[in-house]
């Protein structure tokens, strides 16, 4: 039962390459979440998508794009990556509007 | 501007004690509150929820109050254990839009 699963654990990129975190759920959850946790700023929300083939800006969408590629998976995508980038990537999943979300284990990412 | 505050970083509190761990919300939109626990290098799990029809909510040694008036939630936590500690997020939802918003988080230590 894998539930939440984020690839890869690990990146390191330098500045202005570009990479996608991959996000697969097998919980047939509606909704879906990116999250960048970073020291003092908590869990803050980057993208999410309410149902396959809608996505909306979070809280700091700003340098990401995203893609609702079918209702398992949801990615995120780092165009030109900046050292301001460097963070833990969290992707979550919910059933529905007043459900609890399910956290993958994160990615960790370092952009030199 | 923060949506959800969490204005203490850290919280140390004796084995067997009660901890209190605060929240405030400014936007009046949101209608449905969740609490996370977060230990290192894991993802967020989920803790316990209320509802914004409700005032308490209660599950073991964990209870949330919410404070509609006062835009204020606070987690209790009795007895505290040692394996309590980690880092606690607060959480709050707008269900019309499907979007979650978390707090900076709060530190808690429970000292043996």
């Amino acid at each position: 039962n894998a539930g939440v699963t984020q690839t890869p654990k690990f990146q390191v990129l330098k500045t202005g390459q570009s990479m996608t975190l991959q996000c697969a759920q097998d919980m047939n959850h509606n909704s879906m979440y990116w999250y960048r946790q970073d020291p003092g700023m908590g869990l803050r929300l980057i993208y999410y998508s309410a149902s396959e083939g809608t996505t909306d800006k979070g809280e700091v969408p700003n340098g990401y794009n995203v893609s609702r590629l079918n209702k398992r998976e949801f990615s995120l995508r780092l165009e030109s990556a900046a050292p301001s980038q460097t963070s833990v990537y969290f992707c979550a999943t919910a059933q529905g509007s007043r459900e609890k979300l399910f956290f993958g284990s994160g990615t960790q990412l370092s952009v030199l | 501007d923060q949506q959800v505050k969490q204005n203490s970083p850290s919280l140390s509190v004796q084995e067997g004690r009660i901890s209190i761990l605060n929240c405030d919300y400014t936007n009046s939109m949101f209608d449905y509150f969740l609490w996370y626990k977060k230990y290192p290098a894991e993802g967020p799990t989920f803790l316990i929820s209320i509802s914004s029809i409700k005032d308490k909510n209660e599950d073991g040694r964990f209870t949330v109050f919410l404070n509609k008036s006062a835009k204020h939630l606070s987690l209790h936590i009795v007895p505290s254990q040692p394996g309590d500690s980690a880092v606690y997020f607060c959480a709050s939802r707008e269900t019309s839009y499907d979007k979650v918003i978390f707090g900076p988080g709060t530190s808690l230590s429970v000292i043996p």
